[in-house]
């Protein structure tokens, strides 16, 4: 079946710019986590929903971040007057419920000019 | 707090020569344990997890890890190291009850002919 997708795959803005990134979890999957990975690290937890309820949003660098998840499944990750530092890779990932294996979708690597 | 350790930012084997990742993690109760496999511009795809079933986990593409528990360790190996084994790897741990996975930095694996 159909795995996590992301859009846009890559996304240059420049600084000062708002982006919106979007995540289509797996079908039915009632969980969905954002992760940001900056150049060589591991993924940092930001946000995780349940349904269409952040319950978690203590990664979230600061107030220009912004998720959500409206209908319970498609969300998107939004950045207001984007920072170089905010250049990363953003990763969802999904899962049937909060602590099964999380499945990842291929990120989208935004570039902050 | 939870961390995770993996020694060794960059490996380098011959292909055919055992391949050994090395991951270790702060926990006072076992927790849940995954390994994944990042492909450039990829994200990131599962190659096994341990639940607390046995302490010696198979993966896909012949890969395996060990839980120990005395060594609070779980490194990832295999016999025979493929060209195609080329990637980022990375550790992560989730601690039961939870749903917040915490990632090492990763190792960048290089296979040489």
């Amino acid at each position: 079946g159909a795995g996590v997708s992301q859009s846009p795959r890559y996304k240059v803005a420049k600084r000062g710019q708002d982006v919106a990134l979007r995540c289509d979890p797996i079908s039915g999957h009632v969980s969905l986590f954002w992760y940001q990975q900056a150049l060589g690290q591991g993924p940092e937890f930001l946000t995780y929903f349940q349904n269409e309820a952040q319950l978690d949003k203590s990664g979230l660098p600061s107030d220009r971040f912004f998720a959500e998840r409206p209908e319970g499944s498609v969300s998107t990750l939004k950045i207001q007057r984007t920072q170089q530092e905010d250049s990363a890779v953003y990763l969802c990932a999904s899962t049937p419920d909060y602590q099964e294996t999380q499945y990842f979708g291929p990120g989208t690597r935004l570039l902050v000019l | 707090a939870q961390s995770v350790t993996q020694l060794g930012s960059h490996v380098s084997v011959s292909e055919g020569a055992l391949v050994l990742l090395r991951c270790n993690y702060s926990s006072s109760v076992p927790p849940y344990l995954f390994w994944y496999v990042q492909y450039p511009n990829q994200g990131l795809q599962l190659l096994l997890k341990y639940t607390s079933a046995a302490t010696l986990v198979k993966g896909i593409n012949g890969f395996e890890a060990e839980f120990k528990k005395s060594e609070t360790s779980f490194h990832l190996t295999k016999p025979s190291a493929h060209m195609s084994d080329a990637a980022e790897y990375f550790c992560a741990v989730l601690s039961s009850g939870t749903y917040k996975y915490i990632f090492g930095t990763g190792t960048r694996l290089k296979v040489l002919a």
